[in-house]
């Protein structure tokens, strides 16, 4: 059990530009989580996946945001057209969901530059 | 509307003391959990402390315990004997569970200070 991995660490883009980030969680986790966190705040949700299936994407998100769990394994989160706002680091967490005290282990996550 | 409310943006303490972290929560749900997590300057996020709605007793973890006082919607953690590297930013989270929607969702987070 090597925890979840993000990848990349950073990303650098120019504005306009498509992103997409990596997420492998621990192997036997049914839950993925996607969060963004800005400097100085709270994780802020983006969205939440029970195996393959995506529970609920937030409301706070644009439709240039989208993320997959094909096979109910790793997961991706794709920005298009990114614009200087979305800059921040991007938080992936596995979880698995018994009960309710399920804990979220967390990647090391994606910091993401929009220049 | 803010569900996980954490007034205290920054906290100063003297190592050694003991401290206590903030938060009130929201909702209509009667089962719902309670998360502390820690972030450290290095940017991970540790698991620290559960409490459920239907605990009777009040969650501990070695130093950490978490004072929860269900009518005032109230999860406060308690930091016993700080130190020096217990400074870092403290999220408090919450997951309610009686509808579909049971994702969980976290404060704007406290940032503690401890002083040698």
């Amino acid at each position: 059990d090597t925890g979840v991995s993000q990848n990349p660490r950073h990303k650098i883009t120019k504005r306009g530009q498509n992103v997409t980030f990596r997420c492998d969680p621990i192997s036997e986790h049914n839950r993925l989580y996607w969060y963004r966190q800005t400097l100085g705040q709270g994780p802020e949700f983006l969205t939440y996946f029970q195996n393959e299936a995506q529970l609920e994407k937030s409301r706070l998100l644009s439709d240039r945001f989208s993320a997959e769990r094909p096979k109910g394994s790793f997961s991706t989160l794709e920005i298009q057209r990114t614009e200087q706002g979305d800059s921040a680091m991007y938080l992936c967490a596995s979880s698995l969901r018994i009960q309710m005290d399920e804990k979220l282990f967390f990647g090391s996550g994606t910091q993401l530059s929009v220049l | 509307a803010q569900k996980i409310t954490q007034t205290q943006p920054g906290m100063f303490v003297q190592e050694k003391e003991a401290v206590t972290l903030d938060c009130t929560y929201d909702t209509s749900d009667q089962s719902y959990g309670l998360f502390w997590y820690k972030q450290p300057s290095s940017g991970e996020m540790i698991f620290l402390i559960y409490q459920g709605s239907y605990d009777e007793q009040n969650a501990t973890e070695g130093r950490y315990s978490l004072n929860f006082q269900k009518a005032r919607k109230s999860a406060n953690l308690v930091i016993s004997a700080s130190q020096l590297g217990d400074s870092a930013m403290y999220f408090c989270a919450m997951r309610e569970a009686q509808n579909r929607d049971d994702k969980i969702i976290f404060g704007k987070g406290t940032r503690l200070h401890i002083l040698p």
